[in-house]
């Protein structure tokens, strides 16, 4: 069955560094987003992705955070320089507009210290 | 305002019993999907229930869907220690941007 595949697993860092997390969405989906989830608290919209550009996001996307699919396959989500507050599992997830069904990646767990 | 919110908040119950989630949304919907969420690990999908149906089955797993009350029932028949989990409800959209908006979710607690 496909899947959404995130990297790194869990990824550690200072205070006001920047960070890349990496998804592979699956081939045949066109709609890309991004949610987090920080510790024992609900799952957020961030950023949604289609046609190659941003299509909505979210307050909580601001001048820090950015999105790419570089070349065709990968998408990422950067953080330019990352808070305290940013800490959370980040989650990649593609749309079946076929069926109206998401598939989400296992996440990320970003540490930020 | 808020979209799927569930209750109970947290649910314990002995194996082999049924367990039942409710979820409540505010505005029209294109479909509700129901995940299930391990501790610190990623959300995997359950069941994908659509506006225009009342229930659905999969397995141990019943959904169904009342649009007139805007609500949604989650029901895992014989539970098992397995089942301990986080369930979260989900709506989507398709006018809105396509996003799932998730509820706050239920804490499954199922005893051997």
């Amino acid at each position: 069955e496909p899947e959404v595949t995130q990297t790194p697993s869990h990824q550690v860092t200072q205070m006001g560094q920047e960070v890349i997390l990496r998804c592979v969405p699956i081939s045949n989906h066109l709609y890309f987003y991004w949610y987090r989830q920080i510790l024992g608290q609900k799952v957020e919209f961030l950023v949604s992705f289609y046609n190659n550009e941003i299509s909505e996001k979210s307050e909580i996307f601001d001048d820090q955070f950015s999105v790419e699919r570089p070349d065709g396959s990968n998408f990422t989500l950067k953080i330019r320089s990352t808070k305290l507050e940013d800490s959370a599992m980040y989650f990649c997830a593609g749309l079946d507009r076929d069926w109206g069904g998401y598939t989400f990646g296992s996440g990320t767990r970003l540490t930020v210290v | 305002s808020q979209q799927g919110e569930e209750d109970p908040q947290a649910l314990s119950i002995q194996e082999g019993e049924n367990a039942t989630m409710n979820c409540s949304y505010k505005t029209s919907i294109n479909n509700l999907q129901w995940y299930r969420q391990n501790s610190g690990r990623g959300l995997v999908h359950l069941i994908l229930i659509r506006s225009n149906e009342r229930e659905k089955h999969s397995g141990r797993l019943r959904v169904t869907l009342d649009t007139s009350k805007k609500s949604s029932s989650l029901l895992i028949t014989a539970s098992r220690a397995a089942d301990t989990a986080s369930y979260f409800c989900a709506t989507l959209h398709l006018e809105y941007g396509n996003k799932l908006v998730f509820g706050a979710g239920t804490i499954l607690r199922v005893k051997s």
